[in-house]
């Protein structure tokens, strides 16, 4: 069975910075890309960052662009830096395919951890 | 960045009733669309990748159809359990978008 377990939200002041981890189990983590989606509070999904199996293709959300980093060793990480009010949200773990992350959807999710920036 | 719209974004629906979602991209995205179901509290669950095929373990009274621009998720009687949000998204490329979701509420 696919596990994903998101650690590391916690509540931030803007500016500061944050690294989330997604800690992987059920299937063969060195072959799949792994992604991050978030939810701001009643709000809807967004995309914000995918890596490939071999961490060579990366992208990431304009709205993160220059401030997150995806990254994977053998767990999934995303390196948060000069946080924002509206990067409050619900940050999910989500595995993608075997191939290019571009093209992905997501069979498997994390329950969330939960990032809120606020003074 | 392709941008999926969703029509409804809610509607109210009762048990048996045949319940159709549409998804409407701001480009051609040939068949390259996913559907998902969330729950309150929950994380979102595949339900239809490559805008027609049903993973598996979803109820057959779910379908999806459509390519190009227009997509629908249909379900054919809908049941007590499938009262959701129900969220589509573009898999053609990056940035990988969804479409800003459909609640489905019992009437």
């Amino acid at each position: 069975e696919v596990q994903l377990v998101e650690s590391g939200g916690e509540l931030v002041p803007p500016g500061r910075s944050l690294k989330l981890s997604c800690a992987a189990s059920g299937f063969r983590f060195d072959d799949y890309a792994m992604h991050w989606v978030r939810q701001a509070p009643g709000k809807g999904l967004e995309w914000v960052a995918g890596i490939s199996w071999n961490s060579l293709s990366r992208g990431h959300a304009d709205s993160v662009k220059g401030r997150f980093t995806i990254s994977r060793d053998s767990s999934l990480h995303l390196q948060m830096n000069n946080l924002k009010i509206e990067d409050t949200a619900l940050y999910y773990c989500a595995k993608g395919g075997d191939g290019d992350p571009q093209v992905d959807s997501f069979d498997s999710w994390g329950q969330g951890t939960l990032v809120v920036v606020s003074s | 960045a392709i941008q999926l719209t969703q029509s409804p974004s809610s509607l109210s629906a009762s048990v048996g009733d045949r319940v159709t979602i549409t998804c409407r991209a701001s480009q051609d995205i040939r068949s390259s669309l996913a559907w998902y179901q969330q729950k309150p509290g929950k994380p979102p669950s595949l339900l239809i990748e490559d805008a027609s095929s049903l993973q598996g373990g979803v109820p057959s009274r779910f379908s999806g159809s459509g390519s190009g621009t227009n997509f629908t998720l249909t379900i054919s009687s809908l049941q007590p359990d499938d009262f959701a949000t129900y969220y589509c998204q573009q898999c053609k490329n990056y940035p990988l978008t969804f479409g800003g979701g459909t609640k489905v509420e019992i009437k």
